[in-house]
């Protein structure tokens, strides 16, 4: 079984805070992938990697950053959070591309 | 420009009946579906594929069928119990392409309530 994990559930933190989300696999997946999801707007892609030390801009990659320095581990980076960062925040891994991807539990971010 | 449409944002269903979730796209290069189900709180789960060579995939109390020529395929659900009640989405992409091209599609979802 794939398993996606990500470092929070929820999470609070205060407008101008730097904000690291951090995600992990464990499928030896080349592929991984940060969403956001907003009531009425669906899944939004902000960044995805292919391999090691790549990335590369989804839809919406303004306000962020990621970081992929290992193979399993894929980081998301607010580098000062605004309250319309706030909004539900999922990784996804796949074997291929375009392919099945698996989601992680996501995690809950509010910015006051 | 939305490639993949989920034109209700909602559905109620009573238990036992059948269900029926629908997606339209646009790009006719799409030959790779999926649907996936999440609940509140949770990440989306998989939940059945279908590729453009079939018109209908099964598992279970779910069906996909795909209509290539209208650009629409739908999920079944029979019968619909209570804790089917989750948001589905639908996505695309297309075998041919890789790299970002090959990234899936998603529509903005459906949320399906089933009531007892």
């Amino acid at each position: 079984d794939v398993k996606v994990t990500q470092s929070s559930r929820y999470l609070v933190k205060r407008t101008g805070e730097k904000v690291f989300l951090e995600c992990v696999q464990d499928m030896d997946h080349e592929n991984m992938f940060w969403y956001r999801q907003d009531p009425g707007l669906g899944l939004r892609l902000i960044y995805f990697s292919y391999d090691v030390k790549m990335k590369e801009k989804g839809d919406i990659p303004e306000g962020y950053s990621v970081s992929r320095e290992k193979k399993e581990r894929f980081s998301l980076i607010l580098e000062s959070a605004s309250t319309n960062q706030t909004s539900m925040y999922l990784c996804a891994s796949s074997l291929e591309v375009p392919d099945t991807q698996y989601f992680g539990p996501g995690t809950r971010l509010t910015v006051l | 420009d939305q490639q993949v449409k989920q034109n209700s944002p909602s559905l109620s269903v009573q238990e036992g009946r059948i269900s029926i979730l629908n997606c339209d796209y646009t790009n006719s290069m799409f030959d790779y579906f999926l649907w996936y189900k999440k609940y509140p709180a949770e990440g989306p789960t998989f939940l059945i594929s279908i590729s453009s060579i079939k018109d209908k995939n099964e598992d279970g109390r779910f069906t996909v069928f795909l209509n290539k020529s209208a650009k629409h395929l739908s999920l079944h659900i029979v019968p619909s119990q209570p804790g089917d009640s989750a948001v589905y989405f639908c996505a695309a992409s297309a075998l041919i392409y890789g790299g970002s091209q090959g990234n899936l599609i998603f529509g903005k979802g459906t949320k399906l309530s089933v009531k007892p």
